[in-house]
């Protein structure tokens, strides 16, 4: 059974950082792509970044660029999105999903999806 | 960007109907197409990929069709669990961008 799990939430200063990590298991993890989606309060979602699978390429939104940081490391089988600079707008649940298609480069659909982690950014 | 717009934004049915939920893209996407079924307090859930193809797992009753830059999720013999949002999601080229999401109840 494939499983994600978010961690490293809360509440966050304005201007100040914060770590997400998403533990995998249930599946080869250093096969897929792999991606944050994030979802603010009542609202709708919104894709966030994307890594390779092998980790060479990455792929953000213009909102996040030179801010947030994905990263993975699939000898622990686990992703990363390293945060900066966090604004009010980025208070949200973050999701970690996996992607469809095993091998690709290719923007995929998002197959799994973790339970979610909340980030509130307040002073 | 590709601007995924998604209709009708709110539903009301009976157990036994059927619905459909239309996403137009604003530029071909080449059936680049999912669809997501999400309950409130829960994650999304995969429902359809490649505009057609089901999800394991997924209930029979739930279709998708479409081309180009029309696509629908038809829902058939509506049951009580099926009172959600959906959302689609076109994956055809970054950004990946999310229609904003049809919230269906039953009557």
């Amino acid at each position: 059974e494939v499983q994600l799990v978010e961690s490293g939430g809360g509440l966050v200063q304005p201007g100040r950082s914060m770590k997400l990590s998403c533990a995998a298991s249930g599946f080869t993890f250093s096969n897929y792509g792999m991606a944050w989606v994030r979802q603010a309060p009542t609202k709708g979602l919104e894709w966030v970044a994307t890594i390779s699978y092998d980790g060479s390429s990455t792929y953000y939104r213009d909102s996040v660029k030179g801010r947030f940081t994905i990263s993975r490391d699939n000898a622990k089988s686990t992703l990363y999105l390293q945060m900066n600079s966090l604004r009010s707008e980025d208070t949200a649940t973050y999701y970690c999903t996996r992607e469809g298609f095993i091998h690709t480069m290719a923007p995929s659909w998002f197959a799994y999806w973790g339970q979610g982690t909340l980030v509130t950014v307040s002073s | 960007d590709i601007q995924m717009t998604q209709s009708p934004a709110s539903l009301s049915a009976s157990l036994g109907e059927t619905v459909s939920i239309e996403c137009l893209a604003s530029e071909d996407i080449y059936n680049n197409l999912a669809w997501y079924q999400q309950k409130p307090g829960k994650s999304p859930q995969l429902l359809i990929y490649y505009a057609s193809s089901l999800q394991d797992g997924v209930p029979s009753r739930f279709s998708g069709s479409g081309s180009g830059t029309q696509y629908s999720l038809k829902i058939n013999s509506l049951e009580s669990e099926d009172a959600a949002t959906y959302f689609c999601l076109q994956d055809s080229e970054y950004p990946n961008t999310f229609g904003a999401g049809t919230k269906l109840e039953l009557k």
